[in-house]
């Protein structure tokens, strides 16, 4: 079955940081996109950032840009976002999502909820 | 990126079809065919519905179709069930190489 376990969200001050991991199984990771996709408390999907298949084509919403890092270990079906100088805005859950544009986004974890607050 | 128009709500009796459009510019929706939508059930997590604007992933139902016309897309729900009550988000490939979701409609059936 293909999985995607996400985790290390939580409370965090503002301007702090956090990683979240999402973890794969059920299919061969190395050969796939991969999407951050987060979701505010009552608010839309909003798309974060991906990474291609070995890490090499990697893009950033405005949003985050320089402050969010992608990364992926294809050695352990990983999936990273790296999230520095955190603000209340990005308090979400936070989706991983397999896939490419033109294929969508097919499936995504259970979602991780980070909560920037102090 | 803006986010893609999508109209907040639209509602119909269990067997009538409902149409949800997904309005962006020629940078997104316009410009390419990788139009996807997405159905969210609350506290789950979304469910991929179409892809690359009228295509259905296996196992999901034919009831489901998108198609476009410019600048917008439309997915529509024929024989409306009560499962179907859901949020749905459609989402576009864009020119800056990123993505570039709806803002998101509720459907409800009646």
């Amino acid at each position: 079955e293909v999985q995607l376990v996400e985790s290390g969200g939580g409370l965090v001050q503002p301007g702090g940081s956090l990683r979240l991991s999402c973890a794969a199984s059920g299919f061969t990771f190395s050969s796939y996109w991969m999407q951050w996709v987060r979701q505010a408390p009552g608010k839309g999907l909003v798309w974060v950032s991906h990474s291609n298949s070995d890490g090499s084509s990697i893009s950033y919403a405005d949003s985050v840009k320089g402050r969010f890092t992608i990364s992926r270990d294809n050695a352990k079906s990983t999936l990273y976002l790296q999230m520095n100088s955190l603000r209340a805005e990005d308090t979400a859950v936070y989706y991983c999502a397999r896939g490419r544009y033109y294929n969508g986004f097919d499936p995504w974890g259970q979602g991780t909820l980070v909560t920037v607050s102090s | 990126q803006s986010a893609l128009t999508q109209p907040a709500s639209v509602s119909g009796s269990p067997g009538q079809s409902v149409t949800i459009s997904c309005t962006g510019t020629s940078s997104d929706v316009g410009g390419y065919n990788y139009v996807s939508w997405y159905q969210q059930h609350p506290g789950k997590a979304p469910k991929l519905m179409i892809y690359e604007v009228s295509n259905r992933p296996s196992g999901v139902s034919n009831r489901f179709s998108g198609s476009k016309s410019g600048n917008t897309a439309s997915l529509t729900i024929s024989g409306l069930q009560a499962e179907d009550e859901a949020d749905y988000y459609c989402s576009s490939y864009t020119s800056s190489s990123s993505n570039v979701f709806g803002t998101g409609t509720k459907v409800t059936v009646l």
